[in-house]
């Protein structure tokens, strides 16, 4: 198993392009997550899903947005990227299947300038 | 929602010696909580987790302990290790809420002095 993989790693964005993040897992689990991480901060969670077609938000969900066409794939979509957007974004995945575990994907290091 | 805080955010302790790092939660329907290690440029890995139906988890080195009555748990390490060094995260999950959510403190950065 490869567990959860992200592409890309790295990524600099002028402001106001658009970008997709992508993340796939493949332990069949039904829950999704994407998180942001600021230097020095905690994980914050931006959307999650708990199955294919089921999204909603999470604590900082303003400037994302997400879809789940299937059990094993959650991109996120950056629309405008500002500044504030500049982070280290982690999928994970999870849910009773995991035993409530969430595992976490290698990050995407994303700039914007 | 739910609020975690997390103490100390910064920690050094000689090699060999024990640390304890604190968290304290809000919501009184969170009953899962585990505990993550963050090494520099790397994932969140899971390392020790605990269920409100049970006091304390231990796993060679690693301990968890829950006081459901004060809201708080706490992650002790004991003989650490060069190793151990890194960002450690709690999270508080209250599991009947839909999805899973969990909600993170803001983290405690280790150093263990050789």
């Amino acid at each position: 198993n490869a567990g959860v993989t992200q592409t890309p790693k790295f990524r600099i964005l002028k402001i106001g392009q658009s970008m997709t993040l992508q993340c796939t897992q493949d332990m069949n689990h039904n829950y999704m997550y994407w998180y942001r991480q600021d230097p020095g901060m905690g994980l914050k969670l931006i959307y999650y899903s708990v199955g294919a077609g089921i999204t909603d938000k999470g604590e900082v969900p303003n400037g994302y947005n997400v879809s789940r066409s299937t059990t094993e794939d959650f991109p996120l979509r950056l629309e405008l990227a500002a500044p504030s957007q500049t982070s280290v974004y982690f999928c994970a995945s999870g849910g009773w299947t995991s035993g409530l575990k969430q595992y976490f994907g290698p990050g995407t290091r994303l700039t914007v300038t | 929602g739910e609020n975690v805080e997390q103490h100390p955010s910064t920690l050094s302790v000689q090699e060999g010696d024990s640390a304890v790092i604190k968290c304290t939660y809000s919501d009184s329907a969170s009953n899962y909580f585990p505990w993550y290690k963050q090494e520099l440029g790397k994932r969140p890995q899971l390392i020790i987790d605990i269920r409100s139906n049970v006091g304390e988890k231990k796993d060679q080195r690693i301990a968890v302990t829950l006081n459901k009555t004060a809201k708080h748990f706490s992650l002790h390490i004991t003989e650490t290790q060069p190793e151990d060094s890194a960002v450690y995260f709690c999270a508080a999950s209250p599991t009947a809420n839909t999805g899973n959510q969990f909600y993170f403190g803001t983290g405690t950065s280790l150093t263990v002095i050789p």
